[in-house]
């Protein structure tokens, strides 16, 4: 089993619907979890982060968490064209690297596609 | 605020050819950093991380080694270049709280 799972995709939805993304993870000594989105050819940037169980909202964008079912998704409202990019989920696990620090595991990715 | 600068952007090199990529990190101090590798169509995959300087910890074994000579940098390096080191190579430095930055990256081709 992996450690953070994703659908690859490709997630198709049109102009101004809501797009939803989900993740699931199999450590449930995990902490901390993070949605990441990727334009094709650049690095990965933040755009969420859940710490707790239920929603998190940030504009446009819910992250939701469900611990006990060890699920973590994210919801896009309005989605627009420039939305249209491969969405990480990543996740802190409760394993502690050498040194100090969680490890922070990322699935590979789901992408999304924004269509007029 | 803080930001991490990585380079080159492309590079393409020969098999058997040496490799060294830097990262530098601004605005903060004794960060922890990673190098993460992007095979096409696949998810990142942590390769070195470091609490300090010269303290490097390997998460996979390979034909890469990392170094930290200074507190904001990392550099990635090999001596001889294998076809499959190819890909998309990030720097990234992570906060107090876990969430992880990244530099622009460096897209390899071993050829």
């Amino acid at each position: 089993q992996k450690e953070v799972e994703q659908n690859s995709g490709p997630l198709s939805v049109p102009e101004g619907a809501i797009a939803s993304l989900n993740c699931t993870y199999s450590d449930r000594g995990s902490q901390s979890f993070f949605w990441y989105r990727q334009y094709s050819g650049k690095s990965p940037e933040l755009i969420m982060f859940i710490y707790s169980n239920g929603d998190k909202e940030d504009g446009r964008f819910t992250a939701q968490l469900n611990k006990a079912s060890q699920y973590v998704s994210l919801l896009i409202r309005d989605s627009q064209p420039s939305d249209s990019a491969t969405y990480l989920c990543a996740v802190n696990l409760g394993v502690i690297l050498t040194g100090g620090g969680n490890k922070l595991t990322f699935g590979t990715g789901t992408q999304l596609k924004v269509e007029l | 605020s803080q930001t991490i600068h990585q380079w080159p952007a492309t590079l393409v090199q020969p098999v058997g050819s040496p490799l060294s990529l830097e990262c530098t990190v601004e605005g903060t101090s004794n960060p922890n950093l990673y190098w993460y590798r992007q095979a096409a169509g696949r998810g990142l995959q942590l390769l070195f991380y470091s609490v300090g300087i010269g303290q490097i910890s390997s998460e996979v074994p390979q034909n890469l080694s990392a170094s930290r000579p200074q507190d904001r940098q990392f550099i990635l390096s090999s001596k001889k270049l294998l076809l499959s080191d190819s890909g998309f190579y990030l720097c990234a430095w992570k906060t107090g709280f876990g969430e992880a930055f990244f530099g622009q990256g460096t897209r390899l081709t071993v050829v």
